[in-house]
């Protein structure tokens, strides 16, 4: 998985708690992003990053936010849990942004 | 019409057989093209990657990519158990500003049969 670990693996939640995904890379490369893969969907972009404290908005961003304060760590963050976010969260990280991915090995999260 | 188009199967083959997995795209302005292997409850991992129309071999697996008629294809040569997996084509293109969109294709599972 290139050096990309992702926590926890799995979690289950309630509606309405917050939740904090983490990505952590020993690769050293300055992109990093955060997807969600769903049946009958694919993967989406929630948001990304292109260095420390900088980010951007993905195609399904809204719910969710990101920090980014060191290289190495990729923060996702569920302010409000819901149902809706029940899926598997997928970290990524490239060296540069012209679309070559190496991916982590997942996050199962079930909101109930 | 979604930007990116792939059969979801799924595809069942015999082992040793030639696998042809195919995406189509609207947008013309993909660049680059890539090929992901997923098993089951793993992270998708980067199989092919090409910016070129033709044809990339690698091993068993060739990429192709027709630009004229926005279509890629991979295939797979003397398919084995170990194949069995799910495909996503994924390919990306420069929005404005210079940044890049990567869009993946909603993937094709398939299945080898010893």
């Amino acid at each position: 998985d290139a050096g990309i670990t992702q926590s926890p693996r799995h979690k289950v939640t309630e509606t309405g708690t917050p939740v904090t995904l983490r990505c952590h890379q020993t690769e050293n490369h300055r992109y990093m992003y955060w997807y969600r893969q769903d049946p009958g969907h694919g993967l989406r972009l929630i948001h990304y990053s292109y260095g420390v404290k900088d980010t951007d908005k993905g195609e399904v961003s809204d719910g969710y936010s990101v920090s980014r304060s060191k290289t190495e760590d990729f923060l996702l963050t569920l302010e409000s849990a819901t149902s809706s976010q029940t899926s598997v969260y997928f970290c990524a990280i490239s060296e540069s942004e012209t679309g070559w991915r190496f991916f982590g090995p997942g996050t199962r999260l079930t909101v109930l | 019409q979604k930007e990116v188009e792939q059969d979801p199967g799924p595809l069942s083959v015999p082992e040793g057989a030639i696998v042809s997995l195919n995406c189509t795209y609207s947008n013309s302005a993909f660049q680059y093209f890539m090929w992901y292997r997923q098993y089951s409850r793993k992270g998708p991992e980067l199989l092919m990657y090409t910016y070129s129309s033709g044809n990339k071999e690698d091993g068993r697996f060739t990429a192709q990519v027709d630009k004229s008629s926005k279509y890629i294809s991979l295939f797979i040569r003397d398919s084995q158990p170990s194949d069995s997996a799910t495909y996503l084509c994924a390919m990306s293109a420069i929005q404005g500003a210079g940044s890049y969109q990567l869009t993946f294709g909603k993937g094709t599972k398939l299945s080898v049969i010893p």
